[in-house]
């Protein structure tokens, strides 16, 4: 298996841009994660799906940010309009189980200017 | 909501001596208590977890020991090596599908 893939690897845009960052779990996982890693905040979770349906989007900072599942291959996190502070490395994990084992993606690292 | 503490954040031991980090955690619901492994410019990587029916979990030179009464958790590496050198994460569940991830311990084994 080819593990959590995530796109891109690297992204800079500017302040007011949109951004998208894509994941491809690991397949046949049904649970998908979305964390945020910065060195002042440590691991944040953003918001998860079960199934392709979101379940807890509380980590979300703002109305900026929005995420989909459209089925159970592939998720998106969207930001927009973007912000310096947004500036960050962003994760996609995936998991079989409930509550348990969470596998990682290498992680998109964004820098807002 | 559910809090993990880490400590330290920074830990040097030479190589081959033992390193010990240590998280303690407040929801005692949780059940499951993973630890990940970061390496730069990398995903963190999970190297061993622990349910809460178990005390002690043992992966060749790495072992966690679970206090459930206590809620603290530990890892332990022995026999360190250069390739050990990395942060480290603790993690514990929060509401049965979450993980709470504490502060992170960055490790330096010095050859």
């Amino acid at each position: 298996d080819a593990g959590v893939i995530q796109s891109p690897r690297h992204e800079v845009t500017e302040m007011g841009q949109e951004v998208t960052l894509r994941c491809k779990p690991i397949s046949g996982h049904d649970y998908l994660f979305w964390y945020r890693q910065t060195m002042m905040r440590g691991l944040e979770l953003l918001i998860y799906f079960n199934n392709n349906v979101p379940i807890d989007d509380s980590g979300m900072p703002e109305d900026r940010f929005s995420a989909k599942m459209p089925n159970a291959s592939f998720s998106t996190l969207k930001i927009q309009p973007s912000e310096p502070r947004d500036s960050a490395v962003y994760f996609c994990a995936s998991s079989l189980i409930r509550g348990k084992e969470q596998y990682f993606g290498p992680g998109t690292r964004l820098t807002v200017t | 909501g559910e809090n993990v503490e880490q400590h330290p954040s920074t830990l040097s031991v030479q190589e081959g001596d033992s390193a010990v980090i240590k998280c303690t955690y407040s929801d005692s619901a949780s059940n499951y208590f993973p630890w990940y492994k970061q390496e730069l410019g990398k995903g963190p990587q999970l190297i061993i977890d622990i349910r809460s029916n178990v005390g002690e979990k043992k992966d060749q030179r790495i072992a966690v020991t679970l206090n459930k009464t206590a809620k603290h958790f530990s890892l332990h590496i022995t026999e360190t090596q250069p390739e050990d050198s990395a942060v480290y994460f603790c993690a514990a569940t929060f509401g049965n599908e979450k993980l709470t991830f504490g502060t992170g311990t960055r490790l330096t084994i010095i050859p």
